[in-house]
């Protein structure tokens, strides 16, 4: 079974530029995750879909953070315009939903601003 | 947001030892938690997850405890390897769906 894949696995850019981190789900999971890892630190949900609907995005900062998953399967996550504070892994995660529960992850993108 | 958190930081234990990780959690209406292992420059792995009407759970050489009277949750690592050399988070899934996680605890294993 294929994982989570997420692209690009590193990004550099420098601040007030945009960046946008594309993720696809384990194939038939309802559920998907992104998440924000600062180094040191355990990850932080930022927004969560079911299906293309979005179920919480409470943590996610909506003057510059946007996300879609448009048709259900794979979502991008925007940042625009970044900030140096935003330097972290952004991992996507995804999940069957209903009686399966369990978190799969990507190996993450990982976004420096400088 | 939701409080999860792990009472040690950094963890050492001899390569045959058993290792166990602690974790507190502060939403009572969770019902269900995750332990994940995370190799540097990898995502989260899971390792073993409990529902909350459990409070044992073995897998192939872990174990996980539930104490939902403290909130408490931990891992027992039995015979700890090398390759168990990680940071191991718990998460909790609260009643919206959502998972939140805790600081980690960085394991080192000393051969």
């Amino acid at each position: 079974e294929a994982g989570v894949a997420q692209s690009p696995r590193y990004k550099i850019i420098e601040k007030r530029q945009s960046v946008a981190f594309w993720c696809n789900p384990i194939s038939g999971h309802a559920t998907l995750y992104w998440y924000q890892q600062i180094l040191g630190q355990g990850p932080k949900l930022l927004i969560q879909f079911q299906n293309n609907g979005v179920v919480d995005d409470s943590q996610l900062p909506k003057d510059r953070f946007s996300a879609e998953r448009l048709k259900g399967v794979d979502s991008t996550l925007k940042i625009q315009p970044a900030k140096l504070e935003d330097s972290a892994v952004y991992l996507c995660a995804s999940s069957p939903g209903q009686d399966n529960e369990k978190l799969f992850f990507g190996s993450g993108t990982q976004l420096s601003v400088l | 947001g939701e409080s999860v958190g792990l009472h040690l930081p950094t963890l050492s234990v001899q390569e045959g030892d058993n290792s166990i990780i602690n974790c507190a959690y502060s939403n009572s209406a969770s019902d269900y938690f995750i332990w994940y292992k995370q190799e540097s420059g990898k995502g989260p792995q899971f390792i073993i997850d409990i529902r909350s009407n459990m409070d044992k759970r073995q897998g192939q050489r872990v174990t996980v405890l539930l104490n939902k009277t403290v909130k408490h949750l931990s891992l027992q690592i039995a015979a700890t390897q090398p390759g168990d050399s990680a940071v191991y988070f718990c998460a909790e899934k609260t009643t919206g769906n959502q998972f939140y996680f805790g600081t980690g605890t960085s394991l080192t294993v000393i051969p």
